[in-house]
């Protein structure tokens, strides 16, 4: 059973660019959670969606940030117009239909880079 | 407000020392789950451990043990016999159901650095 998958791993953007990050969850999830890393920080809570739903977008920032998670194929995280100040990982996690609730945890993609030049 | 705090951001043992890494956390729910995660080099989030909080017993995995006190709002990481591969940001966190919906709440992490 694969885990949770993340491309691309490393994506370089000059600002103003777009940039596109994709998460597939595991086999049988269908919550899936983004979360944002700056350097030598903890994780930002980005977003929660659930299949076709967004459930809580309260750490998104409001302009040039948005989310989706189709009833088939993975999330994406997308950032328009990049700043330099994008520059981060971002992780992906997902647990199952039930939610965590069962077990508590969430399943971590291994992040996207973004670098924005 | 709910919160996490890990007051120790480095620490550093000999290797098979035992290190102790604090968290203590706000929060005015009764039912929550605690998590500590592994953070190597690699950046991968690794779960280390699980406790849920109406279980008075502390969990334990292999060399990993927590100590949780409630009524305190504390739960520390217990390393014993630390290995050169422990090496790692360790990330404090509960999660909460709350709006609906799971919030999972971070510390800023403790980087841990075990010495040959």
């Amino acid at each position: 059973n694969a885990g949770v998958m993340q491309n691309p791993r490393h994506l370089v953007r000059r600002r103003g660019q777009e940039a596109r990050l994709r998460c597939s969850p595991m086999k049988g999830h269908s919550h899936v959670y983004w979360y944002r890393q700056l350097p030598e920080e903890g994780l930002k809570f980005m977003v929660y969606l659930q299949k076709e739903n967004i459930i809580d977008e309260s750490g998104m920032p409001k302009e040039r940030f948005s989310a989706e998670f189709p009833k088939e194929g993975p999330s994406i995280l997308r950032i328009q117009q990049v700043v330099r100040g994008d520059s981060a990982a971002y992780f992906c996690a997902s647990s199952p239909y039930s939610g965590p609730r069962d077990t508590g945890e969430l399943f971590f993609g291994e992040g996207s880079r973004l670098t924005v030049l | 407000a709910q919160t996490v705090t890990q007051s120790q951001p480095e620490m550093s043992v000999q290797e098979a020392e035992t290190v102790t890494l604090s968290c203590t956390y706000d929060t005015s729910e009764n039912n929550y789950y605690l998590f500590w995660y592994k953070q190597p080099p690699s950046r991968q989030m690794i779960l280390v451990i699980r406790q849920e909080a109406y279980k008075q017993q502390n969990a334990t995995e292999n060399r990993f043990s927590v100590n949780f006190q409630k009524a305190a709002k504390s739960f520390s990481l217990k390393i014993s016999d630390s290995q050169l591969g422990d090496t790692a940001m360790y990330f404090c966190a509960f999660m909460i159901y709350m709006d609906s919906n799971y919030q999972l709440i971070w510390g800023a992490g403790t980087k841990l650095i075990i010495k040959p």
